[in-house]
């Protein structure tokens, strides 16, 4: 069974700091997403990685993907309040012809002023 | 282009009432996803269905969860005498199409409450 795990849980940041959040996985994708949601909203779409080696940014957030460690990460450079939100992985799984998203545990990200 | 739209946004029910969610998909879509969310956690995965055809109802519960896609209207999520531990966000996404994988699209999720 296809397992997603996200750490940390909860993360708690002063403004200007840099950190990064980590998505492992525990059997072979080769696509995985990052969603940021805030309270009482839905997703929304931040980063597609489909290969090995891909990096992706935008603005702050940078993601990076390692299919072999089985291992994304989310980094966040010299973060600001408006980042403050829950970030979520989802790693495809395929089966029979057929295809799911299995989503990590997500991460609660509160950044300080 | 309108999205992903669900409705009602918020519902309430008392327990053992029925609960009936709807999702119109992305105009072109005939792929919808159903995902629940609980509090403080993931989304997990509940069923896939194309237009009349369930896909993938692994994460279903047995008993009293329904789903169906019709050829015409949205797809419904139907949850029978409603419990409290069926308290959740339920999501609904869609994707234009089966072939290689397709990005999915959200909705803006229908929280149920029960009391």
């Amino acid at each position: 069974e296809l397992k997603v795990e996200q750490n940390p849980l909860f993360l708690s940041m002063q403004e200007g700091k840099n950190y990064t959040i980590y998505c492992n996985y525990s059997t072979t994708s080769d696509r995985l997403y990052w969603y940021r949601q805030d309270p009482g909203k839905s997703l929304e779409s931040l980063f597609v990685l489909l290969s090995n080696g891909a990096v992706k940014q935008e603005g702050r957030l940078m993601a990076s993907l390692d299919t072999k460690a089985r291992l994304s990460t989310l980094h966040i450079t010299a973060a600001v309040h408006d980042l403050s939100a829950t970030y979520f992985c989802a790693v495809v799984r395929t089966t029979s012809g057929t295809y799911k998203y299995i989503f990590g545990t997500g991460t609660r990200l509160k950044v300080l002023a | 282009n309108a999205g992903v739209m669900q409705n009602p946004r918020h519902l309430v029910r008392r327990r053992g009432q029925e609960a009936r969610l709807r999702c119109s998909p992305v105009k072109g879509h005939s792929h919808v996803y159903w995902y629940r969310q609980l509090p403080e956690e993931g989304l997990k995965f509940m069923v896939y269905l194309q237009k009349e055809n369930i896909i993938d109802e692994s994460g279903m519960p047995k008993e009293r969860f329904s789903a169906e896609f019709p050829k015409e209207g949205p797809s419904i999520l139907r949850i029978q005498q409603v419990v409290r531990g069926d308290s959740a966000a339920y999501f609904c996404a869609s994707s234009p199409t089966t072939w290689g994988v397709n990005e999915q699209f959200f909705g803006p999720g229908t929280r149920l409450t029960v009391l």
